[in-house]
Order: structure tokens, then sequence, then C-alpha cells
């Protein structure tokens, strides 16, 4: 099944402490993304990746890191988790960039809070 | 950059009554125009996108939306809302040609309540 898997997808931690959130891919997608939700503002962009070892910051990437080692995992890092980056998140692929439009999917979103 | 307002944050409605979604967008080059719908727990789905051709687009579950482009707008609608449309719905819109970059601009998100 065609499909965008994060992991984990509920998590709890403490300001601070280093944690990852896996975003995998089987379409043999290029273009990978990572967006989070908050209440009454939708969904920002954090950051982008064209292609392997190709990333890019969104509109909100302060506090994120990201690496694309393998064209199916695009992992978002937080070195240093703080209060504010609790938000539900989302890892989103597409198959390649160009002229004409190619559907992104999402992920099942994983729900951070940040104690 | 593109811009997009969601009129509403909160439509509550009555089984069977119809339902406009508000979405204005802004941007200085030409967009495709999305709807996508999160139900209570889940991740976004599609429900359906303007590329190019009639300005009128439908979904399978009996949405629409409308561009318009002159008012800069793409609301969603339907006839007859049933419970089962309770979920919260964004209105997104990506720069169309180019050197896409796929980013998808988000409005603010309606929330839907249909009541029985």
């Amino acid at each position: 099944e065609a499909q965008v898997t994060q992991n984990p997808r509920y998590l709890i931690t403490v300001t601070g402490k280093k944690l990852t959130v896996t975003c995998s891919q089987n379409m043999n997608h290029e273009y990978m993304s990572w967006y989070r939700q908050d209440p009454g503002l939708g969904l920002r962009q954090i950051y982008y990746s064209m292609n392997v070892e190709v990333t890019d910051k969104g509109d909100v990437p302060e506090g994120y890191k990201v690496s694309r080692k393998e064209k199916r995992n695009f992992p978002l890092i937080l070195e240093s988790p703080s209060p504010n980056q609790t938000s539900l998140y989302f890892c989103a692929s597409s198959l390649y960039l160009g002229p004409t439009y190619n559907e992104q999917f999402f992920g099942p979103g994983t729900r951070l809070t940040v104690l | 950059a593109q811009s997009v307002t969601q009129l509403d944050s909160q439509v509550p409605v009555f089984e069977e009554a119809p339902v406009e979604l508000r979405c204005n967008y802004s941007s200085s080059v030409s967009v495709y125009l999305f709807w996508y719908v999160q139900y209570p727990n889940q991740g976004l789905q599609l429900l359906l996108k303007y590329l190019s051709g009639s300005t009128l687009v439908e979904s399978i579950n009996g949405f629409e939306a409308e561009f318009n482009k002159s008012q800069t707008s793409f609301h969603l609608r339907k006839p007859s809302v049933h419970i089962s449309d309770t979920a919260e719905y964004f209105c997104a819109v990506s720069r169309a040609g180019g050197t896409s970059y796929g980013k998808l601009t988000f409005g603010q998100g309606t929330i839907l309540t249909v009541h029985p």
C-alpha cells in the first residue's frame, strides 16, 4: 500500500530532551516536507527536501533540523525541544518537482507535547 | 508569496442543510487551489482541487468548489450535509507551473460541525 508513515504517533517529552520524529514513504517520491498544525494557524511548512541531500527552510524552521540521506526517509529533529513546539506534525511527499501538478500525500500525524 | 484566508473558524449546521465554507487567497502568480479535509484524529485527505479548465470542481462525496479569479475565492459548498461531514476543512494554494517547490500554503481551517 502506498503510504507515508510517521513514528511515533504520540510523544510526550520534557524541555531540552532531544527527539526525532521519523517519516518514511514507499512511493519513490523526490519531494518531502514537514508541516506543523496549530489551532487557528492552519498548517505551516517547517522544512522541505527536493531530493537526497537537498533540503531547505520553510516558513517556521527555527528549532528544527532535518536530514535526507535516503530518498524514502525524512526525519525531523528537535535538538532542544521547548513548550512552544507542542504541536501536531505532518510529513508529506510528492512525486517530483516540475511544471506539472503532483499531489502531495500526508502522513497520519505526530502529536508532540513538550512539558 | 501566497496567503490564504478562511473567513469562518467554525460553522455549525444541521443535518441535510446546505453549507458554504469560504476561502479567499492572495497571490501575485497563478496558483493551484485545494480543499483538504481532516476528520477527527486523522491526517489530511485531499477533497478536491482546481488546476485549470472548468472553474467548478466536484468531489466524490457531494462537495463542490468554484474558482473565482476576479474575487480570488475558492468557496466550498455542499447542498445537503451529513453527520459524517463533521471535520476540519483546510483551503490551500500552491504556485502553478514553472519550477514549483510543491509548497502548500494553508488557511487557518474551518471546523464544520453537523448537528442531528
